[in-house]
């Protein structure tokens, strides 16, 4: 069965750090990968999304980049992060149209 | 572009009674929907789904059908349970399915 894995699980951070979010899926090949963040209370944001190896299309301009190093692997990542970059990180994958499926989430304190 | 509509929350119902959040959808061509649940602090899970007109999705006594001539696929349950109290997203997904649009969530909570 297929499964996907974020860490960390939590992290809090110094304005103007860097991140990086780790996404893994197992037991499938060639997913759509996805980066979302939602803010407290509110609904999801897309940031990133992935059709293959080293193809990223991003749809919010911001400080925020995404890499796909290996079919099943997908980073975020930040040189400087901002007080606004505070939320909860959802990496998902997906086979075309049907549904999408969500890793557990990371939650980062940008302080 | 595509996009899908919820009602804005948060919702607040005693336990057992019945249940509605309201979604609709602009999109063009044919495209899947579904209805996302999240409990705090977790990821989004798949409620249900249905991938064409008419088409009815049902797991653990909620039901949404698929209604092309309003463009609506609406959220039921007949009793909540206060286990149901949680994060509820509308979502849509274009035929390319590279794409995937989400409503902006409705806050259910089910008081005993």
């Amino acid at each position: 069965s297929q499964t996907i894995h974020q860490w960390p699980a939590t992290l809090v951070q110094p304005v103007g750090s860097p991140l990086s979010l780790e996404c893994t899926v197992e037991g499938t090949s060639n997913p759509n990968l996805y980066w979302y963040r939602q803010a407290a209370g509110r609904g999801l944001q897309l940031l990133f999304y992935s059709v293959g190896i080293g193809q990223i299309s991003s749809e919010v301009p911001q400080n925020l980049s995404a890499s796909r190093p290996q079919d099943r692997q997908f980073i975020l990542s930040s040189k400087k992060l901002l007080l606004s970059d505070s939320g909860f990180y959802l990496c998902a994958w997906s086979h075309g149209a049907d549904e999408q499926f969500f890793g557990p989430g990371t939650r980062l304190t940008v302080l | 572009g595509d996009s899908v509509t919820q009602m804005e929350g948060p919702v607040t119902l005693s336990e057992e009674a019945f249940l509605t959040i309201n979604c609709t959808y602009t999109a063009t061509g044919y495209p899947s929907l579904f209805w996302y649940v999240q409990y705090p602090g977790e990821g989004l899970q798949l409620l249900l789904k249905a991938t064409k007109a008419d088409d009815k999705g049902s797991n653990k006594g909620f039901e949404a059908t698929y209604r092309k001539e309003t463009t609506s696929f609406h959220l039921e349950k007949g009793s909540v349970q206060v286990s149901d109290s949680a994060v509820y997203f509308c979502a849509l997904s274009d035929r390319s399915g590279n794409q995937f649009y989400f409503g902006t969530g409705t806050s259910l909570t089910v008081i005993p």
